[in-house]
């Protein structure tokens, strides 16, 4: 099956920071990607959704000056949580779709955000 | 949008039974998604049931969809200890977009 990944797999930062994760599609071009917020005994919340060489549409209540994504391309998105605060902390998953076509998503691995 | 929910679940059950939980959601779909995830890691698609199908079998999962309930189950049977996870139900809308529900805890004692 396809294949996503997720760097880093955990990070750690000081309140205030910024923190950059990167969504990979590894054997398919993801033309839509999407990123997903999950609290502890918690379910995903979409946060939003990116298309390749577009600017992202983010879900009601998901702060687009906070959240930065990027689709650079079609095997890359990134999601940078500026200025970050311990409520931010949280597990962040991606995934990512080849055409419109394919109601599967494929997820990465997730990454653990624990900021201090 | 649309929520999947699942009645909220914690099942503890003895290697070998079966593991059976609900999902309910609220508008129209075109299909519904059963996911897995073990603790602290990714989601993996288990089976994907479209509206105009009412069963569908996978292995040791049956999923039933009843749209005039707008609910769902997941059935593992014969379960064994790697199938203790998390399990949610996800429907799709909008730009195939998903909306998760609040996920069911089984955990299979060996």
């Amino acid at each position: 099956g396809a294949v996503v990944s997720q760097h880093p797999s955990r990070v750690i930062c000081k309140s205030g920071t910024s923190v950059k994760i990167e969504c990979r599609s590894l054997d398919f071009q993801a033309t839509t990607m999407f990123w997903y917020r999950q609290f502890p005994k918690q379910s995903l919340m979409l946060m939003a959704t990116s298309n390749e060489g577009s600017k992202a549409t983010y879900e009601q209540g998901v702060e687009k000056d906070k959240f930065l994504i990027n689709h650079a391309s079609l095997t890359l998105s990134t999601l940078t949580v500026t200025s970050a605060h311990p409520e931010d902390s949280s597990f962040y998953i991606c995934s990512a779709r080849g055409n419109q076509r394919d109601t599967l998503g494929y997820f990465g691995p997730g990454t653990r955000l624990t900021v201090l | 949008s649309q929520q999947g929910e699942e009645d909220p679940q914690a099942l503890s059950i003895q290697e070998g039974e079966n593991a059976t939980m609900n999902c309910s959601y609220k508008t129209s779909i075109n299909n519904l998604q059963w996911y897995r995830q073990n603790s602290g890691r990714g989601l993996v698609h288990l089976i994907l049931i479209r509206s105009n199908e009412r069963e569908k079998h996978s292995g040791r999962l049956r999923v039933t969809l009843d749209t005039s309930k707008k609910s769902s189950s997941l059935l593992i049977t014969a379960s064994r200890a790697a199938d203790t996870a998390s399990y949610f139900c996800a429907t799709s809308y909008g730009n195939n977009r998903l909306a998760f529900g609040k996920g069911n805890q089984v955990v299979v004692i060996p």
